[in-house]
């Protein structure tokens, strides 16, 4: 069965750093591309990062640039957020999500860890 | 940056009834060079990730009834549920793939009467 599984989420104080990782198994994770979005308290969804299949090509929301930092392990069928300079408004559920093979429709998404930055 | 807008914000239908959501962007997703709406619909329930219901604006994802349909084109999108079920009950967002950013609608809540 196919899964996405996302740890590493916490309480982080505003300034403080967390690494994300979201384990993969069910699939060829090294032929996929991969994202990570993220969804505030009652609020809606809002994409986050975008990496390759080979890691040559990544994309970051404004709101995350210089900040965020997405990785993958495709022998270890992982993917990575590196977070630094947390701040409060980046407290959220955050979802690792496949694109469909093909194209860039959200296909398959983890169940979510929630990062929580407050003093 | 592409703003994907939703309306309405809430909706309330009974069992068994038609449901429509509209979605429009401010600017056209149709890619010209493969005539496709770079389009998707998602629906998500209570304390669960969203799941993936349309692509394309209008192809069903595997395993999804086919009371959900999805049409439009350019810029002005709708998902139709034809005949609502109360597992349906959800938030349902629209979102492009045709540039990065990608970019999600405010969601549409959708309840039983």
């Amino acid at each position: 069965e196919v899964h996405l599984v996302e740890s590493g989420g916490g309480l982080v104080q505003p300034g403080g750093s967390l690494r994300l990782s979201c384990a993969a198994s069910g699939f060829t994770f090294a032929t996929y591309t991969m994202n990570w979005v993220r969804q505030a308290p009652g609020k809606g969804l809002e994409w986050v990062s975008y990496i390759s299949s080979s890691s040559d090509t990544i994309y970051q929301a404004e709101s995350v640039k210089g900040r965020f930092t997405v990785s993958r392990d495709n022998a270890k069928n992982s993917l990575y957020l590196q977070m630094n300079s947390l701040r409060v408004e980046d407290t959220a559920v955050y979802y690792c999500a496949r694109d469909r093979y093909g194209d860039y429709a959200f296909d398959m998404w983890g169940q979510g860890t929630m990062v929580s930055v407050s003093s | 940056d592409i703003v994907m807008t939703q309306s309405p914000d809430s909706l309330a239908v009974s069992l068994g009834e038609r449901a429509t959501i509209n979605c429009k962007s401010s600017r056209t997703i149709l890619y010209s060079s493969d005539n496709k709406n770079y389009l998707a619909w998602y629906q998500q329930k209570a304390g669960q990730p969203p799941k993936l219901l349309i692509y394309w604006a209008s192809t069903r994802e595997s395993g999804v009834p086919d009371r959900f349909s999805g049409s439009g084109s350019g810029t002005d999108f709708t998902l139709t549920i034809s005949s609502l079920q109360a597992e349906d009950v959800a938030v349902y967002y629209c979102q492009q793939y045709y540039s990065t950013p990608r970019t999600f609608g405010g969601g549409t809540k959708v309840e039983i009467k």
